[in-house]
């Protein structure tokens, strides 16, 4: 049982670039995100998906993009990477988006923007 | 104000003491509040949750919900050196939010 999934797991890149950070899920859940974690501002929400092809901005989505063609994967993508973008990144899901539905952590993906 | 408090620490407590961890909101709509330990380079894990006004127990966990003063806590009973964690505190509202967490070490 994988569950949730996350690739890379440390990721140098440089200023600029482009960079994928890849989430797959096996448990079949609804909800998708996508958070930040840095020092003085604890987890962040980037994006969520309640469902393949719908997607929705969180508190700090700018510079990011997502997509969800499948149920099972929910890709995050920095299109011009900034050093302000260096942190840790989690995906999570959740089996449905009500308020009292448990979100599951992926093992994270560390990014360093030189 | 941010959505969700919680003190930093770091809150050092003796190994069998009762650790005490405390969060503020300020959405009054939030329904559903959480608890996640995250050990360090680790992801966070649910703990507990609680939706109800008053205490919810499990195991050695306790979390206590106030929502008139907007407020949720979580104790610690008989703490472990293995309980030596940072503890963030999640409120869902119109959407999820969490504190900074609170750093805790158990000396044993």
């Amino acid at each position: 049982d994988a569950g949730i999934t996350q690739s890379p797991r440390y990721k140098i890149t440089e200023t600029g670039r482009q960079v994928t950070l890849m989430c797959h899920q096996t448990w079949s859940h609804s909800y998708m995100f996508w958070y930040r974690q840095d020092l003085g501002h604890g987890l962040r929400l980037i994006y969520y998906s309640a469902a393949a092809d719908i997607t929705d901005k969180g508190e700090v989505p700018d510079g990011y993009v997502v997509s969800r063609s499948k149920t099972e994967n929910f890709p995050l993508t920095l299109e011009s990477a900034t050093r302000s973008q260096t942190s840790v990144y989690f995906c999570a899901s959740s089996e449905s988006g009500g308020g009292q539905e448990t979100q599951y952590f992926g093992p994270g993906t560390r990014l360093l923007v030189l | 104000q941010k959505e969700v408090e919680q003190n930093s620490g770091p809150l050092s407590v003796p190994e069998g003491a009762i650790a005490s961890l405390n969060c503020t909101y300020s959405d009054r709509g939030s329904q559903s509040f959480f608890w996640y330990r995250q050990y360090s380079g680790k992801s966070p894990e649910l703990i507990m949750f609680i939706y109800s006004n008053g205490d919810k127990e499990d195991g050695r966990f306790t979390a206590q919900l106030n929502k008139a003063s907007q407020y949720v806590s979580l104790l610690i009973r008989d703490s472990q050196p293995s309980d030596s964690a940072t503890y963030l505190c999640a409120v869902n509202g119109n959407q999820f939010y969490f504190g900074t967490g609170t750093s805790l070490t158990v000396i044993p």
